[in-house]
């Protein structure tokens, strides 16, 4: 069975522009999370989706959007790019959320000049 | 909610020496523990889970026991290789029920043949 995919692995944009990153969750499961990874802050939760509705939500500023896809795909747009927004984007997919656990995809390293 | 601390590294060590990486957590309930590992430049591996006071998760070698008597759940490996090097992490559910995980600040290993 094939695991969590993200793409794109590597992605370079500018300051003020947008960014859609996108995670395939392994088949069969329909929780997708996100979480942004930083040496300062260390791993931090974003937004959870379920059957595509938006289950948790961490503290990210509104700049950061999420949705989720009939086939579970989901995908994640971050507006207004700012410095502090590099960092590696996981993605986590898992059966069906709650108590079970979760699944890393490898990220999306985004370095923002 | 829930949080986590996890001792500072990094932890140096030489091949077949022992590891212990503490991890102690404050929680509401009995939350399922987890240890994930990650690998330079990959995403988390789930490496062992425990769902309940007392288990004791297992995997590769390595060992963790859940300790509700002292809120801890220590990563244990009896004889480390050069290919454990690696970043380890310590979490739990934030919330009981739900996917947001909450990750401590990582251990950097790093051993040495």
């Amino acid at each position: 069975k094939a695991g969590v995919t993200q793409t794109p692995r590597y992605l370079i944009k500018t300051r003020g522009q947008q960014v859609t990153l996108s995670c395939s969750p392994i088949s069969g499961h329909r929780s997708v999370s996100w979480y942004q990874q930083t040496p300062g802050q260390g791993l931090q939760f974003l937004f959870e989706y379920f059957s595509e509705t938006q289950r948790n939500k961490g503290n990210f500023p509104g700049r950061f959007s999420g949705r989720q896809f009939s086939n579970s795909r989901s995908e994640m747009n971050v507006s207004t790019l700012e410095l502090g927004d590099s960092a590696l984007y996981l993605c986590a997919s898992s059966l069906r959320g709650g108590l079970y656990e979760q699944y890393f995809g490898p990220g999306t390293r985004l370095t923002v000049t | 909610g829930n949080s986590v601390t996890q001792m500072e590294g990094p932890v140096t060590l030489s091949e077949e020496a022992f590891l212990t990486i503490n991890c102690t957590y404050t929680a509401t309930g009995y939350p399922s523990l987890f240890w994930y590992v990650q690998y330079p430049g990959e995403g988390l591996q789930l490496l062992l889970k425990a769902t309940k006071a007392d288990d004791k998760g297992s995997n590769k070698g390595f060992e963790a026991t859940y300790r509700k008597e002292t809120t801890s759940f220590h990563l244990e490996k009896g004889s480390v290789q050069v290919s454990d090097s690696a970043v380890y992490f310590c979490a739990l559910p934030r919330d009981t029920g739900f996917q947001k995980l909450v990750f401590g600040t990582g251990t950097r290993l790093l051993v040495s043949p």
